[in-house]
């Protein structure tokens, strides 16, 4: 399977804990992005990626969360001090930087924090 | 924060009918995407019309762009049982306008009754 990759696809974790999700590209893929959704709404925008560079992040990013795209392959998106109002779906997607061409979407992470 | 806005935000038709969701977007754009989501799953990519483009079609899928207005439609035909979904548009914003992520809105829910 060469699509976008999610690792863990479901993670329960307590409130307070720490928790760190992975998202594998598509190979050739040099943008990368992260979402957030929660039921019934649209994904919202978290940040995203140009190779390694962190372009963009979004105000909905807290200080509690962090990601990172070391070598501009995989991304990792990490959620210190987890809340109750974390738990939903997070969304890894990547594209082609040139023409701004679509995203294809990873199956996500189901985040709940108890 | 999103940057489009569908409507309706729920449509329940027959199978056969044709189906047709608007969205409308605030800031000057590259580009616009529909994007596909079965219940509990990644989002799907369906169509992308750029700024200079006022209509395009993919299969029973058609798309128009009325960069005047900063709208844009998407017309289903000859709707199946498998098209229900929920449906979003996606916007690409200029470069220059802000960071040119990739910014969704809140969403149709389609049902098609068998």
């Amino acid at each position: 399977d060469t699509g976008v990759s999610q690792d863990p696809r479901h993670k329960i974790t307590k409130r307070g804990q720490n928790v760190t999700f992975r998202c594998d590209p598509i190979s050739e893929h040099n943008r990368l992005y992260w979402y957030r959704q929660t039921l019934g709404q649209g994904p919202e925008f978290l940040t995203y990626f140009q190779n390694e560079a962190q372009l963009e992040k979004s105000r909905l990013l807290s200080d509690r969360f962090s990601a990172e795209r070391p070598k501009g392959s995989f991304s990792t998106l990490e959620i210190q001090r987890t809340e109750q109002g974390d738990s939903a779906m997070y969304l890894c997607a990547s594209s082609l930087e040139q023409g701004f061409t679509e995203a294809f979407f990873g199956q996500g992470t189901r985040l709940t924090v108890v | 924060s999103q940057q489009g806005e569908e409507d309706p935000q729920a449509l329940s038709i027959q199978e056969g009918e044709n189906a047709t969701m608007n969205c409308s977007y605030k800031t000057s754009i590259n580009n616009l995407q529909w994007y596909r989501q079965n219940s509990g799953r990644g989002l799907v990519h369906l169509i992308l019309i750029r700024s200079n483009e006022r209509e395009k079609h993919s299969g029973r899928l058609r798309v128009t762009l009325d960069t005047s207005k900063k709208s844009s439609s998407l017309l289903i035909t000859a709707s199946r049982a498998a098209d229900t979904a929920s449906y979003f548009c996606a916007t690409v914003r200029l470069a220059g306008g802000g960071a040119d992520g990739l910014t969704f809105g809140k969403g149709t829910h389609l049902i098609i009754q068998p």
